[in-house]
């Protein structure tokens, strides 16, 4: 399809283990972002990249977060000795870079359960 | 500060009527976006309307229209002639220039009364 793809649509693990959540964003759409959103809350910003870099990274929680998009196209967050308090939906989105009127095209997400 | 404010955690509206969901923001930039999306119990994030900051008319999609009052930094959503399929939550959501964040609100739980 022509959406924003998201890769487990589920995903369970233990704690402590390490995860890797997979985006494939809209083709051509040079920003994309991870959100992370808890059960009756708005999503909240982890990281957003513009093309290959990641140009703000301010709300990655700390540091055993991290995102890469090597290729500026599909992106993986990186989760390591993952917690209770991490699970959530972890969402993508990605938008044209250009036109402040552009909307960001969200995936229909990872939920991640650590347990 | 919070830069958006939903002040609703949940709403009700009788079938046909119409609902305004409250939205206010913080931004100190003159050139912003203002958005409203839906997402509904499936999960899935549903982008409604955009509203710039230099729109001198409210927009309209449909049977959504954003009540923008610039001076007073509300962006409210208005549903007319409201559907059962409308109950869902709906987020407020703002950015400050292209391809930046979207910062989001905490959303409204809007249910709709047969």
């Amino acid at each position: 399809g022509a959406g924003v793809s998201q890769t487990p649509s589920n995903k369970v693990t233990e704690k402590g283990k390490y995860v890797e959540l997979r985006c494939d964003p809209i083709s051509g759409h040079t920003a994309l972002y991870w959100y992370r959103q808890s059960l009756g809350q708005g999503p909240e910003f982890l990281i957003y990249f513009q093309g290959t870099g990641a140009a703000d990274d301010s709300g990655l929680p700390n540091d055993r977060f991290f995102a890469v998009r090597p290729e500026g196209s599909v992106s993986t967050l990186k989760i390591q000795r993952t917690e209770r308090g991490d699970s959530a939906v972890y969402l993508c989105a990605s938008s044209p870079l250009v036109g402040m009127n552009t909307e960001a095209f969200f995936g229909q997400g990872t939920r991640l359960t650590v347990v | 500060a919070q830069k958006i404010t939903q002040t609703q955690p949940g709403m009700f509206v009788q079938e046909k009527e119409a609902v305004t969901l409250d939205c206010t923001y913080d931004t100190s930039d003159q050139s912003y976006g203002l958005f409203w999306y839906k997402q509904p119990s499936s999960g899935e994030m549903i982008f409604l309307i955009y509203q710039g900051s230099y729109d001198e008319q409210n927009a309209t999609e449909g049977r959504y229209s954003l009540n923008f009052q610039k001076a007073r930094k509300s962006a409210n959503l208005v549903i007319s002639a409201s559907q059962l399929g409308d109950s869902a939550m709906y987020f407020c959501a703002m950015r400050e220039r292209p391809g930046n964040q979207f910062y989001f609100g905490t959303g409204t739980s809007l249910t709709v009364i047969p």
